[in-house]
This record gives C-alpha cells, sequence and structure tokens, in this order.
C-alpha cells in the first residue's frame, strides 16, 4: 500500500524558513517523480514544485521560484521542500503527491498544515 | 500559464441522476487532463486521466470526454459518496494549473 507521510508544517513569521519532508513507502520511490501541491484553507489546489526521477530535473511555480527548493533523498524514499523568505500567501496545506507513470498526480498525502503569520 | 474554467461552480442532482461537469482550457493541452476528487477533509483522489482513462479502482460511473481545449466528466448515476469537489488538472505544459472546481452537491 502506497503511504505518504507529510512532516515539518507549523506556524512561523513572515520572512521564515521551514523544511518539509515526506517519507514514503509501499513503492519503489526512485522510479517516480514527486509533487509538492498546495491548498490555503478553503481554497482550491495549487501546484507548487516536481522533482524527476534522479532528481535531474525540478520544475517550481512562479510565485516560489528562488524561495523554494524542492529535492529527493532515493537512500531515504523521502522528498523534501526546502521554504525560505515566507509569505502571509504561503499559508497552506502543503500536499506530497506521487506522479503515474503519466506523470498524473496518482496517490497523494493528508498534507501538513504551514501557517506564516506574524 | 493556461488556465483552467471549470462550469458549473456548484451543482446539485439527486441520487441516481446525470451529472455532467465542464472544463474548458485557454488554449490546447492536447488529451493531457484529469480529473479529481476532493471529499470534506480529505485528500484529492485521481479519478480520469488523459481525458478519458480511469485510474485504478475508479467506478465504471465516471467517464470522461473531449480534446484541444474542451472537456466533461460524467457521472452516469450519482451515488450519495460522489459529494465532493471535483478539480480538472492539465500536464501539457508548465506551470501545471488546476481549475477552481465544481461542487457536487446530492439532493
Amino acid at each position: 500500500e502506497v503511504q505518504l507521510l507529510e512532516s515539518g508544517g507549523g506556524l512561523v513569521q513572515p520572512g521564515g524558513s521551514l523544511r518539509l519532508s515526506c517519507a514514503a513507502t509501499g513503492f519503489t520511490f526512485s522510479n517516480f517523480a514527486m509533487n509538492w501541491v498546495r491548498q490555503a484553507p478553503g481554497r482550491g489546489l495549487e501546484w507548487v514544485s516536481t522533482i524527476s526521477i534522479s532528481g535531474y530535473s525540478t520544475y517550481d511555480t512562479d510565485s516560489v521560484k528562488g524561495r523554494f527548493t524542492i529535492s529527493r533523498d532515493d537512500s531515504k524514499n523521502t522528498l523534501y521542500l526546502e521554504m525560505s523568505s515566507l509569505r502571509t500567501e504561503d499559508s497552506a496545506l502543503y500536499f506530497c503527491v506521487k506522479s503515474n507513470s503519466d506523470f498524473y498526480y496518482e496517490y497523494w498525502g493528508q498534507g501538513t498544515l504551514v501557517t506564516v503569520s506574524s | 500559464e493556461i488556465v483552467l474554467t471549470q462550469s458549473p461552480a456548484t451543482l446539485s442532482l439527486s441520487p441516481g441522476e446525470r451529472a455532467t461537469l465542464s472544463c474548458r482550457a485557454s488554449q490546447s493541452v492536447s488529451s493531457y487532463l484529469a480529473w479529481y476528487q476532493q471529499k470534506p477533509g480529505q485528500a484529492p483522489r485521481l479519478l480520469i486521466y488523459d481525458t478519458s482513462n480511469r485510474a485504478t479502482d475508479i467506478p465504471a460511473r465516471f467517464s470522461g470526454s473531449g480534446s484541444g481545449t474542451d472537456f466533461t466528466l460524467a457521472i452516469s448515476s450519482l451515488e450519495p459518496e460522489d459529494c465532493a469537489v471535483y478539480y480538472c488538472q492539465q500536464r501539457d505544459s508548465w506551470p501545471r494549473t488546476f481549475g477552481q472546481g465544481t461542487k457536487v452537491e446530492i439532493k
């Protein structure tokens, strides 16, 4: 059974930093692209970042470029999102998402909540 | 950026009725479109990918169609558990984008 367990969310002041982690089990982690998708309270879904197999390529939505970094450690079956210069508009539930072989969002974790507030 | 516009915003139907949800793209996404279902308090679930392929364990009452800029998700006979918000999403180009969602209510 595929399981994705996010951690690292919390309350942080504007301008602060956080590191999200996602522990993956139940599949061969190194064989799939991985993603972060966020959802502000009461709002829709927003794609944040994608990392390819082996981490060779990464993609980010414009609003987080230069502030967020997606990475992966295949030896630990773990996905990361380093977030810096956080803004109030980054407040959201952050989902760790496994791509399928067609690059759609096949499995989702339950999310970790990030709140950026003074 | 490709903008996906979903309609209607809310759909209220009775059990057994057919639901038709629309997703229109601001430019062609070929067939690279998916649909997700999100129930309150839960993570989204992949329903349909590449326009018309049902994901694993998705009931046959869910079907997708379309191409280019106009896409449809149909639920042939609504069940009470289909009460949810449905999102379309394109993977034709970066950035990946989602529609704003259609809420399906069961009368």
